[in-house]
């Protein structure tokens, strides 16, 4: 069965960096693009971005440029998330999903979310 | 970026009703929309693509309809699992965004 499963919750000081890994398994990970999804507290879901898992190409949504780095790992089918320069706002459950067919724009499975907590 | 408005953002039901939730763009997206269901500290879940495609597995009390600029998610009779916050995504172009939820509640 298809399944994602997420790095552990991570708790970071200001500045400092972190880099979520997403594992799948039960499919082709080359066959379906791999999208990053963010939940901060009071908030609604924010989609990030996502990467094509055949070329590693990735595609960041505007809010998300700069400090947030999607990278693959096909050899063990798997995705990662880096933030570097964390800063209080960055605290949310990080989500990683599986686009349904191919590289269309909706997600059929999710990992189990990870709790980033940047706090000093 | 295309702005998704879900309403109501908050609805208390009792099981067995019927609900119909609400999901506005603020252009036409075709039927690129989508509709999630997130229980709290669990993934969203994902249940209607195409705006009325049920995802396999999903009960059939579950259905979605519009197209263009109007969405609904109507579930046909509550079960006590249907309560949580659902979200409807727009997949027409990127940045693909979401709606800002609708928290369905017990009454």
């Amino acid at each position: 069965q298809v399944q994602l499963v997420q790095s552990g919750s991570e708790l970071k000081k200001p500045g400092a960096s972190v880099k979520i890994s997403c594992k799948a398994s039960g499919y082709t990970f080359t066959s379906h693009a791999l999208n990053w999804v963010r939940l901060a507290p009071g908030q609604g879901l924010e989609w990030m971005g996502w990467i094509n898992t055949n070329t590693g190409s990735p595609t960041y949504a505007q809010d998300f440029t700069g400090r947030f780095v999607f990278s693959l790992d096909t050899s063990v089918s798997t995705s990662y998330l880096q933030i570097s320069s964390l800063k209080a706002e960055d605290t949310a459950v990080y989500y990683c999903a599986k686009s349904k067919d191919g590289y269309v724009g909706h997600f059929d499975y999710w990992g189990q979310g990870t709790l980033v907590t940047v706090s000093s | 970026d295309i702005q998704m408005t879900q309403s109501p953002s908050s609805l208390s039901a009792s099981v067995g009703d019927r609900v119909t939730l609400t999901c506005r763009a603020s252009q036409i997206i075709r039927t690129y929309l989508n509709w999630y269901q997130q229980k709290p500290g669990k993934a969203p879940k994902f249940l209607i693509y195409a705006a009325s495609s049920l995802q396999s597995g999903v009960p059939s009390r579950f259905s979605g309809s519009g197209s263009g600029t109007d969405f609904t998610l109507t579930i046909s009779s509550l079960q006590p699992e249907d309560f949580a916050t659902y979200y409807c995504q727009q997949s027409y172009n990127t940045p693909y965004t979401f709606g800002q939820g609708t928290k369905l509640e017990i009454k």
